[in-house]
């Protein structure tokens, strides 16, 4: 069974600049969860989607957003970008009960100069 | 919200010690997962144990649900064990992870 993908691995912007990220859960988890990890804030969630539905959201601007397609696809895009938005963004899907056990892909490295 | 714990914040040992991480958390929840982030980034799953005993060959991990802790041990530690761990806790209505800040082990040859 294949695990989570995500695109691109890596990027590298500029301030102002906007950005999407793309996440493929692992088949037949219709829920899927975005964490942002820096070195201060540390693992942070974002927002979690169900049947194309946000479910859950952090606590970020609202220059962070996100949306799921019908085949549980999910991308999030982040609009002009600031320096602060460097980090580790990382994946993860489940099985829809909010309990269930959540499975990561292997992130995108954004890096904002 | 939760607070979520982790001890130590880094520990350094020789390679076929044993170790234990340790997971305080403040409020009851319905799930919690050991990981060991590797070197690209990679959360990789250790452990689903909102409560009681897991093994998994050389680590094992427990969850005192009513106490409020769980604790992951690795023993015969390899250099391959390297890495930073982290614990995640999901709270009753709240369907995301609230993670700790991780132990970063790191194991000499």
């Amino acid at each position: 069974k294949a695990g989570v993908t995500q695109t691109p691995r890596y990027l590298i912007k500029t301030r102002g600049q906007q950005v999407t990220l793309s996440c493929s859960p692992i088949s037949g988890h219709r829920s899927v969860s975005w964490y942002q990890q820096t070195p201060g804030q540390g693992l942070q969630f974002l927002f979690e989607y169900f049947s194309e539905t946000q479910r859950n959201k952090g606590n970020f601007p609202g220059r962070f957003s996100g949306r799921q397609f019908s085949n549980s696809r999910s991308e999030m895009n982040v609009s002009t970008l600031e320096l602060g938005d460097s980090a580790l963004y990382l994946c993860a899907s489940s099985l829809p009960g909010e309990w269930d056990e959540q499975f990561f892909g292997p992130g995108t490295r954004l890096t904002v100069l | 919200g939760i607070q979520v714990e982790q001890s130590p914040p880094d520990l350094i040992l020789q390679e076929g010690a044993n170790s234990t991480l340790r997971c305080n958390f403040s409020d009851s929840v319905n799930n919690l997962q050991w990981f060991h982030q590797n070197p690209w980034g990679q959360l990789i799953n250790l452990f689903y144990i909102p409560s009681g005993t897991k093994q998994n060959g050389r680590l094992s991990a427990t969850t005192v649900a009513t106490e409020r802790y769980s604790l992951l041990y690795i023993s015969s530690s390899q250099t391959t064990d390297s890495g930073v761990y982290f614990c995640a806790v999901v709270i009753q209505g709240a369907q995301k992870l609230v993670f700790g800040q991780g132990t970063r082990l790191t194991i000499n040859p």
